[in-house]
C-alpha cells in the first residue's frame, strides 16, 4: 500500500512569491491534515479536510489555505510568503470516522519550504 | 483544554543502555496518547499508542510506554538503545471523540556507541 506523498520535496522561494504544496493520502484515507514544523516553534496544526471539508483550522493567518478534492488529495498555498514562512510541510492523512477521531495519522516525508 | 509536555528536549544515553523519554498531559477528556518518531529529513512514524485499553503499551522497534492516569503520565522507555534510535520523539494527545491533535515539543536522542 502506497504511504502519503507530498510533492515537491524541497523548493526555494523568494518573498512575497506564492507556493502551492500537494499531498496525496493513502488510499480510503479521507483526512488530510497539514502541519508546520521549524525549529523554533515545532510542530504546529495548519487545518485539518475531510471529504473535501474544512473541518479544523489552527492558529495560522488567511495567507495559508488550503483544499481538497474529491480522490482527497489535498493542497495548501501559501500567499505573499515571508522569511519566517521557511518550514518543513508535513502532511498527515488518517482513517476517520465522520464526527470522531481515535485513530492515527500517517505522515508524508514532507515539503521542505525555503523562503529567501 | 488540553496540552502536553515533554520534560526533556534532550536526552543522551550510550548504547545498549535504557532510554526513557518523559511526557506529562493534560486533558479535559478521556485522551488518547500516542508517540511518534521522526528520523532527519523524514515525516514522523507511529511508535505506539493509547487509547484506553491497556495501561501498558507496546510499539515497535522495542518501546513501549505505560498510562498513568493519577501522575498524568505517559512516558516511553526502551530497555536497550541502540544506535538506530537515535531521533526526535514526540508525544502526541488528542481527545477522544474529537480531531485535534497536540503536539509536544519533542525529545531529541542521541546514542553515543
Amino acid at each position: 500500500k502506497a504511504g502519503v506523498t507530498q510533492t515537491p520535496r524541497y523548493l526555494i522561494k523568494t518573498r512575497g512569491q506564492q507556493v502551492t504544496l500537494s499531498c496525496s493520502p493513502i488510499s480510503g484515507h479521507r483526512s488530510v491534515s497539514w502541519y508546520q514544523q521549524t525549529p523554533g516553534q515545532g510542530l504546529q496544526f495548519l487545518f485539518e479536510y475531510f471529504s473535501e471539508t474544512q473541518r479544523n483550522k489552527g492558529n495560522f493567518p488567511g495567507r495559508f489555505s488550503g483544499r481538497q478534492f474529491s480522490n482527497s488529495r489535498s493542497e495548501m498555498n501559501v500567499s505573499t510568503l515571508e522569511l519566517g514562512d521557511s518550514a518543513l510541510y508535513l502532511c498527515a492523512s488518517s482513517l476517520v470516522g465522520v464526527r470522531f477521531w481515535a485513530g492515527e495519522l500517517f505522515f508524508g516525508e514532507g515539503s521542505r519550504l525555503t523562503v529567501l | 483544554a488540553q496540552s502536553v509536555t515533554q520534560l526533556d528536549s534532550h536526552v543522551s544515553v550510550s548504547e545498549g543502555t535504557p532510554v526513557l523519554l518523559r511526557c506529562n498531559y493534560s486533558s479535559s477528556y478521556s485522551p488518547s496518547l500516542f508517540w511518534y518518531v521522526q528520523h532527519p529529513n523524514k515525516g514522523l512514524q507511529l511508535l505506539l499508542k493509547y487509547t484506553s485499553a491497556a495501561t501498558l503499551v507496546k510499539g515497535i522497534n522495542g518501546f513501549e510506554a505505560e498510562f498513568k492516569k493519577s501522575e498524568t503520565s505517559f512516558h516511553l522507555t526502551k530497555p536497550s538503545a541502540h544506535m538506530s534510535d537515535a531521533a526526535e520523539y514526540f508525544c502526541v494527545v488528542s481527545p477522544t471523540g474529537g480531531f485535534k491533535t497536540i503536539f509536544g515539543a519533542g525529545t531529541r536522542l542521541f546514542v553515543k556507541a
